[in-house]
């Protein structure tokens, strides 16, 4: 069984549409992320919700809304879609509490804009 | 905000060589994590550690955090063509709230050579 799942796996697509990437999580988990990967690799957090609730919201352009209808799912959906967006994105899950922190992360989604 | 230096960003090596990867940063965290990413999938998680000067092994792999829980490092022995990927660390922390955050380093990309 796949513990956090994202669909699409690729999304190609151009400017100025819009999008969204859906995520799934079956490990019971509490807390879901969305990240970005540009082309370096370089892994950057956008938003985490907790139960359903936002709790983490980094400098990302308002086009970008995260929306989660239980603690299970967690989606992304990208207005007006620009070709700075271009990049993989990741969901991962982790249960809150402790110091450990730890991730587990979903196959990602390459966003492609052209 | 919180910053972790990875180093090297680029390995290639020939089966049967060590190396060692650094994660440096100025500031402390309450765990630091190991990951490690294939092409097309999300990153997996290879280790935590949580404890100043902890030393954990996997296999061939060695793990250490810095008795300050400032840097770490990921030693790899006799590395083999299996070992070929992205390892990414990634320090977790709080931040004065209830919820952990990671921040990943820029990345690794081994290549170990045949």
């Amino acid at each position: 069984d796949t513990a956090v799942s994202q669909t699409p796996k690729y999304l190609v697509t151009q400017m100025g549409n819009d999008k969204s990437i859906k995520c799934e999580q079956n490990l019971g988990h509490d807390t879901m992320y969305w990240y970005k990967q540009d082309s370096k690799k370089f892994l950057k957090i956008m938003f985490s919700y907790n139960n359903k609730e936002l709790i983490i919201n980094e400098t990302v352009p308002n086009r970008f809304s995260p929306k989660s209808p239980d603690k299970a799912h967690l989606n992304l959906h990208i207005n007006s879609l620009e070709l700075g967006d271009s990049a993989v994105y990741f969901c991962a899950s982790s249960q809150a509490g402790g110091i450990r922190y730890e991730q587990y992360f979903g196959p990602g989604t390459r966003l492609t804009v052209t | 905000t919180q910053l972790l230096e990875q180093s090297p960003q680029f390995l290639s090596i020939q089966e049967g060589e060590n190396l060692t990867v650094y994660c440096n940063s100025s500031s402390v965290f309450s765990s630091l994590q190991w990951y490690r990413q294939e092409p097309g999938e999300g990153p997996v998680l290879l280790v935590t550690v949580v404890t100043g000067g902890e030393v954990k092994k996997l296999k061939r792999l060695t793990f250490q955090f810095g008795d300050a829980r400032k840097d770490s490092s990921l030693h790899i022995t006799a590395a083999q063509p299996g070992d070929t990927g992205l390892y990414l660390c990634a320090g977790g922390w709080a931040g004065g709230t209830s919820y952990g955050k990671l921040t990943f380093g820029q990345g690794t990309i081994l290549t170990v050579h045949p």
